[in-house]
């Protein structure tokens, strides 16, 4: 069974540090994306992982994907207030007929 | 710049009342998904189209039907709304076959009363 697995649920950080998000899932892919969600609204691309040992940065925000570990990583660099949010990831698997499988999400809450 | 259009932000509904989102893709993109998000559910995949007038069921297609007449365009219809059907209804697309990104639309956030 096709199983993603986010932790943590929720993770409440203070401004300034630094945190890692991981998502890990039970099948071979090279596909794997990460989305933002704010409150209400719906969901953002931030980054699309195409290839072992795939590098994304943006801004505070760098992902990274090892598919040998069947891995990736969300890490956040000196967090604000803004990046508070809830962050998915979802990894492709182009020959199934869902395509996609997403990871239960993580909730995050950037204290001042 | 890729756009998935939602006909509907918010609905508001009755029980039993026949319900239609409406989801429209400028990006010619082969594939189209109706999700629903709930609280401490995470998404959940209702319906997936590969090509017009294919639909192909998901997780939890129960209570909802889609259709597919054009390329651009995926509908996602609750026959008579239920109470348990109140949700946050997201859409997405993706070019065909490879598993490529999912756009998502805005979202409909349906309440049934």
């Amino acid at each position: 069974e096709l199983k993603v697995e986010q932790n943590p649920l929720f993770l409440s950080m203070q401004e300034g540090k630094n945190y890692t998000i991981y998502c890990n899932y039970s099948t071979t892919s090279d596909r794997l994306y990460w989305y933002r969600q704010d409150p209400g609204k719906s969901l953002e691309s931030l980054f699309v992982l195409l290839s072992n040992g795939a590098v994304k940065q943006e801004g505070r925000l760098m992902a990274s994907l090892d598919t040998k570990a069947r891995l990736s990583t969300l890490h956040i660099t000196a967090a604000v207030h803004d990046l508070s949010a809830t962050y998915f990831c979802a990894v492709g698997y182009p020959h199934t007929g869902n395509q996609f499988y997403f990871g239960t999400g993580t909730s995050l809450t950037v204290i001042p | 710049d890729v756009k998935v259009t939602q006909s509907s932000r918010y609905l508001v509904k009755r029980t039993g009342e026949k319900v239609f989102l409406e989801c429209v893709q400028d990006m010619d993109h082969e594939n189209m998904f109706w999700y629903r998000q709930d609280p401490g559910l995470g998404l959940r995949l209702i319906y997936f189209s590969y090509d017009v007038k294919m639909k192909e069921k998901g997780d939890i297609p129960e209570g909802y039907s889609v259709s597919r007449e054009k390329k651009e365009r995926f509908s996602l219809i609750l026959e008579s709304a239920s109470t348990n059907q109140t949700s946050m209804y997201l859409c997405a697309s993706s070019l065909g076959g490879s598993a490529g990104e999912l756009f998502f639309g805005e979202g409909s956030r349906l309440t049934v009363l």
